[in-house]
């Protein structure tokens, strides 16, 4: 079954201790990225990455990190996670192209206390 | 850069009535695909319809079915027919251009009732 795999789904973490969310995707695709949800604001791209070893920031990219080692995996790194980045994260890939299907992870809801 | 505008954060319908969720985007491309995704309560961002936008015709998908106007950079969303399933926040995306980002507008919560 095509899908993207998050963990953990919930999490609850203090200010200041470094954490990562990871993503699998088992369809090959060469772009992955992303993206932090918050009320009234919809969804806005944190990083994305074109493929292995290729990342990039997205709108949103202060106080996370990314790595593309494998094609497969993307972790996103908070190093030293504030209240402010309380939020719901979603992980999405999708082949490269415009009018592509962006599969998306079941998202990450993190509260930061 | 290009932008996404969702002017309606709630809509309630009727289940078995209509309803159109407007969406209007901004942009200097001239190729480019506008998305329409639905998060149910489960999280889960589902993708209901896709345009391209060198297609005049409007995309359908059973009941769900776009009112796509390119030169008033306006993408529409009809459901007809609706059901309590349809329950859910509802995110206009663009995507165009050389890249693969999906710029998300600030959705709506659709309601259904009996």
């Amino acid at each position: 079954e095509a899908q993207v795999t998050q963990n953990p789904r919930y999490l609850i973490t203090v200010t200041g201790k470094k954490l990562t969310v990871t993503c699998s995707q088992n369809m090959n695709h060469e772009y992955m990225s992303w993206y932090r949800q918050d009320p009234g604001l919809g969804l806005r791209q944190i990083y994305y990455s074109m493929n292995v070893e290729v990342t990039d920031k997205g709108d949103v990219p202060e106080g996370y990190k990314v790595s593309r080692k494998e094609k497969r995996n993307f972790p996103l790194i908070l190093e030293s996670p504030s209240p402010n980045q309380t939020s719901l994260y979603f992980c999405a890939s999708s082949r490269y192209g415009l009018n592509t299907e962006a599969f998306f992870g079941q998202g990450t809801r993190l509260t930061v206390v | 850069a290009q932008t996404v505008t969702q002017s309606q954060p709630e809509m309630s319908v009727q289940e078995a009535e209509t309803v159109t969720l407007s969406c209007t985007y901004d942009t200097s491309e001239s190729d480019y695909y506008l998305f329409w995704y639905k998060q149910p309560p489960s999280r889960q961002m589902i993708l209901v319809i896709r345009q391209e936008a060198y297609k005049q015709q409007n995309a359908t998908e059973n009941r769900f079915s776009v009112n796509f106007q390119k030169a008033a950079k306006s993408f529409s969303l009809k459901i007809s027919d609706s059901q309590l399933g349809d329950a859910a926040m509802y995110f206009c995306a663009y995507r165009g251009g050389t890249a693969s980002k999906l710029t998300f507008g600030t959705g709506t919560r659709l309601q259904v009732t009996l």
